[in-house]
């Protein structure tokens, strides 16, 4: 059964610094591969997605993700945060049929200014 | 207004009742899920529903029932609420075939005492 693992909880950065968020997944066949932020109170939203093509994909706020399959990550990235990226992101894999989705349990984003 | 829709956003019952929360998108879109979302836990799928007429188990499905006669709506019904159903829940639907993008509604937070 596929799985997806995001190792880190809860993360804080500075405003302006770098950022990187993990997530591994299991599936044996070619993932298709998602990260969705959703903000408090707040549903999901997509911020990028991958199928195939060019292993780094650029989405929505500024962010990208890289796809590497040989270690089975798709790490979500951002150049330089801004305190209103401060949320919780979601890396999920869809798998087979049905369009249905596997997410990992989420990590939490503060932004400190 | 155009989107995804959840009624109630708020919702309090007690162990045993039958409560029913609503789910309404106006995309027609053919897929509609139902997830709960956990801390520490992330995004489990309940059910989903392909189209009209047509629904199956998620992860964790027990304790609910779904249903769907028209495309746009897919209510999810708790028939004996437990304290273990107090959770966040979120509709989300996704057009067939669009490689899996799901559009979440706003959620609604169950607590059932």
């Amino acid at each position: 059964a596929q799985s997806v693992t995001q190792p880190d909880i809860h993360i804080t950065v500075s405003e302006g610094a770098s950022l990187e968020l993990r997530c591994n997944y299991s599936y044996g066949a070619t993932p298709y591969l998602f990260w969705y932020v959703q903000s408090p109170g707040q549903g999901l939203q997509l911020l990028l997605k991958y199928f195939s093509g060019d292993t780094l994909v650029q989405g929505i706020k500024g962010f990208e993700a890289e796809f590497k399959r040989s270690q089975s990550s798709f790490n979500l990235r951002k150049p330089s945060v801004h305190w209103s990226d401060a949320a919780e992101y979601f890396c999920a894999v869809g798998t087979g049929t049905a369009s249905k989705l596997t997410f990992g349990t989420g990590t939490r984003l503060q932004v400190t200014l | 207004d155009a989107g995804i829709t959840q009624s109630p956003r708020y919702k309090i019952t007690e162990t045993g009742r039958q409560v029913t929360l609503m789910c309404h998108q106006t995309w027609s879109h053919s897929y509609m899920f139902w997830y709960r979302q956990d801390l520490g836990h992330g995004l489990r799928l309940i059910y989903y529903s392909a189209a009209a007429d047509i629904t199956d188990k998620g992860e964790v499905p027990d304790g609910y029932v779904v249903s769907r006669s028209k495309t746009e709506n897919f209510p999810l019904t708790l028939e004996s609420a437990t304290r273990s159903q107090t959770s966040v829940y979120f509709c989300a639907s996704s057009e067939s075939g669009h490689y899996y993008e799901q559009y979440f509604g706003p959620g609604t937070r169950l607590t059932v005492t």
